[in-house]
Protein backbone atom coordinates (compact mmCIF):
# COMPACT_ATOMS: atom_id res chain seq x y z
CA UNK A 1 0.00 0.00 0.00
CA UNK A 2 1.70 3.31 -1.15
CA UNK A 3 -0.55 5.83 -0.23
CA UNK A 4 -0.04 9.02 -2.90
CA UNK A 5 2.90 8.88 -4.69
CA UNK A 6 3.82 11.83 -6.93
CA UNK A 7 6.51 11.97 -9.45
CA UNK A 8 8.95 13.40 -10.08
CA UNK A 9 10.69 14.22 -7.18
CA UNK A 10 12.90 17.05 -8.43
CA UNK A 11 12.78 19.13 -11.56
CA UNK A 12 14.28 22.22 -13.19
CA UNK A 13 12.48 23.94 -16.15
CA UNK A 14 13.53 26.88 -18.59
CA UNK A 15 10.80 29.78 -18.60
CA UNK A 16 8.50 28.75 -21.30
CA UNK A 17 8.74 25.21 -21.03
CA UNK A 18 5.84 22.82 -20.26
CA UNK A 19 5.82 19.79 -18.06
CA UNK A 20 2.98 17.21 -16.54
CA UNK A 21 3.32 16.44 -12.05
CA UNK A 22 2.09 12.92 -12.06
CA UNK A 23 0.29 11.71 -8.78
CA UNK A 24 -1.39 8.49 -7.93
CA UNK A 25 -3.23 7.56 -4.76
CA UNK A 26 -4.03 4.04 -3.91
CA UNK A 27 -6.37 4.13 -1.48
CA UNK A 28 -9.70 4.07 -3.37
CA UNK A 29 -10.20 7.67 -2.35
CA UNK A 30 -12.73 9.73 -4.23
CA UNK A 31 -11.47 13.48 -3.90
CA UNK A 32 -8.02 14.92 -4.79
CA UNK A 33 -5.87 17.74 -4.87
CA UNK A 34 -2.71 19.71 -5.72
CA UNK A 35 -1.46 22.46 -3.77
CA UNK A 36 1.45 24.66 -3.82
CA UNK A 37 3.77 25.35 -0.52
CA UNK A 38 5.58 28.70 -0.62
CA UNK A 39 7.60 30.03 2.48
CA UNK A 40 5.41 31.89 4.60
CA UNK A 41 2.43 30.97 2.70
CA UNK A 42 1.97 27.84 3.75
CA UNK A 43 0.02 25.48 1.84
CA UNK A 44 -2.53 26.83 -1.00
CA UNK A 45 -5.22 24.97 -3.34
CA UNK A 46 -4.34 25.17 -6.61
CA UNK A 47 -7.30 23.08 -8.21
CA UNK A 48 -9.29 20.05 -6.95
CA UNK A 49 -11.49 16.74 -8.04
CA UNK A 50 -13.73 16.00 -5.86
CA UNK A 51 -14.74 12.82 -7.64
CA UNK A 52 -13.65 11.48 -10.68
CA UNK A 53 -14.99 13.43 -13.97
CA UNK A 54 -14.75 16.53 -12.05
CA UNK A 55 -11.89 19.20 -11.43
CA UNK A 56 -12.83 22.63 -9.66
CA UNK A 57 -10.22 25.82 -9.12
CA UNK A 58 -8.79 26.58 -6.03
CA UNK A 59 -7.29 29.64 -4.65
CA UNK A 60 -4.65 29.80 -6.97
CA UNK A 61 -5.38 28.14 -10.61
CA UNK A 62 -3.59 30.44 -12.66
CA UNK A 63 -1.60 28.88 -14.93
CA UNK A 64 -1.72 25.41 -14.15
CA UNK A 65 -4.72 22.69 -15.63
CA UNK A 66 -5.46 19.20 -14.32
CA UNK A 67 -6.76 16.16 -15.66
CA UNK A 68 -8.30 13.23 -13.19
CA UNK A 69 -7.09 10.87 -15.79
CA UNK A 70 -9.31 7.89 -13.18
CA UNK A 71 -9.92 7.07 -9.72
CA UNK A 72 -6.40 6.88 -9.21
CA UNK A 73 -4.69 9.42 -11.10
CA UNK A 74 -4.40 13.16 -11.15
CA UNK A 75 -2.14 14.92 -13.44
CA UNK A 76 -0.89 18.90 -12.82
CA UNK A 77 -0.24 20.88 -16.15
CA UNK A 78 1.98 23.86 -16.57
CA UNK A 79 1.86 25.13 -20.22
CA UNK A 80 4.06 27.85 -19.87
CA UNK A 81 6.96 27.61 -16.81
CA UNK A 82 7.19 31.07 -15.22
CA UNK A 83 9.52 31.55 -12.44
CA UNK A 84 6.82 32.80 -10.05
CA UNK A 85 6.12 28.83 -10.11
CA UNK A 86 9.15 27.91 -8.77
CA UNK A 87 7.97 25.85 -5.57
CA UNK A 88 7.02 22.77 -3.86
CA UNK A 89 4.03 20.50 -5.16
CA UNK A 90 2.07 18.34 -3.17
CA UNK A 91 -0.83 16.14 -4.36
CA UNK A 92 -3.44 14.63 -1.64
CA UNK A 93 -6.24 12.30 -1.93
CA UNK A 94 -8.83 12.34 1.19
CA UNK A 95 -12.85 10.25 1.36
CA UNK A 96 -15.50 12.88 1.83
CA UNK A 97 -17.58 12.43 4.57
CA UNK A 98 -15.41 9.98 5.94
CA UNK A 99 -12.25 10.30 8.45
CA UNK A 100 -13.37 13.91 8.77
CA UNK A 101 -11.45 14.61 5.68
CA UNK A 102 -8.42 13.67 6.62
CA UNK A 103 -6.03 14.62 3.88
CA UNK A 104 -3.33 12.25 2.50
CA UNK A 105 -0.18 13.64 1.26
CA UNK A 106 2.50 12.97 -1.18
CA UNK A 107 5.88 13.32 -0.74
CA UNK A 108 5.99 16.58 -3.00
CA UNK A 109 7.64 17.48 -6.28
CA UNK A 110 9.85 20.33 -5.91
CA UNK A 111 10.09 22.93 -8.93
CA UNK A 112 12.66 24.94 -9.97
CA UNK A 113 11.84 27.81 -13.11
CA UNK A 114 14.62 29.50 -14.34
CA UNK B 1 -14.49 32.80 4.37
CA UNK B 2 -13.36 30.35 6.61
CA UNK B 3 -9.68 31.11 7.68
CA UNK B 4 -6.86 29.90 10.22
CA UNK B 5 -3.79 31.69 11.59
CA UNK B 6 -1.20 30.05 13.62
CA UNK B 7 1.63 31.54 16.08
CA UNK B 8 4.46 32.36 13.40
CA UNK B 9 7.93 31.03 13.79
CA UNK B 10 10.53 29.84 14.33
CA UNK B 11 9.94 27.95 17.70
CA UNK B 12 13.22 27.16 19.61
CA UNK B 13 12.92 25.20 22.16
CA UNK B 14 15.50 22.78 24.41
CA UNK B 15 14.75 19.02 24.88
CA UNK B 16 12.16 17.90 27.38
CA UNK B 17 10.84 21.84 27.33
CA UNK B 18 6.68 22.45 27.28
CA UNK B 19 5.49 23.05 23.84
CA UNK B 20 2.91 25.48 22.73
CA UNK B 21 1.75 26.68 19.32
CA UNK B 22 -1.18 29.07 19.28
CA UNK B 23 -3.89 28.37 16.68
CA UNK B 24 -7.40 30.03 16.44
CA UNK B 25 -9.87 30.03 13.43
CA UNK B 26 -13.13 31.78 11.89
CA UNK B 27 -15.37 29.37 10.29
CA UNK B 28 -19.32 29.67 9.43
CA UNK B 29 -20.10 26.39 10.20
CA UNK B 30 -18.67 23.59 12.62
CA UNK B 31 -15.70 22.71 11.22
CA UNK B 32 -13.62 19.69 11.97
CA UNK B 33 -9.83 20.96 13.14
CA UNK B 34 -6.66 19.40 12.91
CA UNK B 35 -2.98 19.85 13.08
CA UNK B 36 -0.71 18.19 10.25
CA UNK B 37 3.16 17.99 10.73
CA UNK B 38 5.89 18.00 8.03
CA UNK B 39 9.21 16.54 8.25
CA UNK B 40 12.22 17.87 6.43
CA UNK B 41 11.93 16.78 3.03
CA UNK B 42 8.58 15.12 3.27
CA UNK B 43 4.99 15.64 2.71
CA UNK B 44 1.90 16.62 5.30
CA UNK B 45 0.88 13.76 7.65
CA UNK B 46 -2.24 13.60 10.08
CA UNK B 47 -0.71 14.33 13.65
CA UNK B 48 -4.25 14.77 15.33
CA UNK B 49 -7.79 15.81 14.87
CA UNK B 50 -11.15 16.94 16.83
CA UNK B 51 -14.51 16.82 15.01
CA UNK B 52 -16.73 18.90 17.35
CA UNK B 53 -16.34 21.33 20.70
CA UNK B 54 -14.51 20.32 23.80
CA UNK B 55 -13.29 17.16 21.57
CA UNK B 56 -9.60 16.53 22.43
CA UNK B 57 -7.05 15.19 20.27
CA UNK B 58 -4.05 13.43 21.02
CA UNK B 59 -1.38 11.67 19.24
CA UNK B 60 2.38 10.82 20.12
CA UNK B 61 2.05 12.68 23.56
CA UNK B 62 0.40 15.91 21.37
CA UNK B 63 -2.23 17.32 22.20
CA UNK B 64 -5.23 19.78 21.30
CA UNK B 65 -8.40 20.75 22.31
CA UNK B 66 -11.90 21.86 20.32
CA UNK B 67 -12.47 25.61 22.00
CA UNK B 68 -15.55 26.65 20.58
CA UNK B 69 -16.00 29.97 22.52
CA UNK B 70 -12.23 31.13 21.66
CA UNK B 71 -12.23 29.18 18.28
CA UNK B 72 -9.09 28.08 19.29
CA UNK B 73 -6.78 24.65 18.70
CA UNK B 74 -3.73 25.42 19.99
CA UNK B 75 -1.53 22.61 20.23
CA UNK B 76 0.59 21.31 23.22
CA UNK B 77 2.89 18.52 24.38
CA UNK B 78 4.51 18.35 27.58
CA UNK B 79 8.03 17.55 27.10
CA UNK B 80 9.40 18.20 23.49
CA UNK B 81 12.49 16.36 21.71
CA UNK B 82 14.78 16.43 19.37
CA UNK B 83 12.76 14.49 16.82
CA UNK B 84 9.97 16.56 17.21
CA UNK B 85 11.58 19.52 15.01
CA UNK B 86 9.39 19.70 11.93
CA UNK B 87 7.09 22.25 10.47
CA UNK B 88 3.24 21.96 12.28
CA UNK B 89 0.39 23.06 10.50
CA UNK B 90 -3.35 23.76 11.68
CA UNK B 91 -6.36 22.84 9.62
CA UNK B 92 -9.52 23.39 8.99
CA UNK B 93 -12.36 21.54 7.16
CA UNK B 94 -16.04 22.87 7.23
CA UNK B 95 -18.77 20.85 5.07
CA UNK B 96 -20.33 24.69 4.19
CA UNK B 97 -16.62 24.90 2.32
CA UNK B 98 -16.95 22.00 0.42
CA UNK B 99 -15.05 19.76 2.68
CA UNK B 100 -11.72 21.70 1.13
CA UNK B 101 -9.51 22.29 3.86
CA UNK B 102 -7.98 25.33 4.76
CA UNK B 103 -4.27 25.11 5.90
CA UNK B 104 -2.48 27.92 8.69
CA UNK B 105 0.95 29.26 7.39
CA UNK B 106 2.75 26.44 9.44
CA UNK B 107 4.83 27.33 12.18
CA UNK B 108 8.58 25.71 12.26
CA UNK B 109 9.72 23.84 15.80
CA UNK B 110 13.59 23.87 16.29
CA UNK B 111 14.11 21.47 19.33
CA UNK B 112 17.91 21.59 20.69
CA UNK B 113 19.53 18.54 22.52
Amino acid sequence: NAGVTQTPKFQVLKTGQSMTLQCAQDMNHNSMYWYRQDPGMGLRLIYYSASEGTTDKGEVPNGYNVSRLNKREFSLRLESAAPSQTSVYFCASSEPGLSQETQYFGPGTRLLVL
Amino acid sequence: GNSVTQMEGPVTLSEEAFLTINCTYTATGYPSLFWYVQYPGEGLQLLLKATKADDKGSNKGFEATYRKETTSFHLEKGSVQVSDSAVYFCALSDRTGGFKTIFGAGTRLFVKA
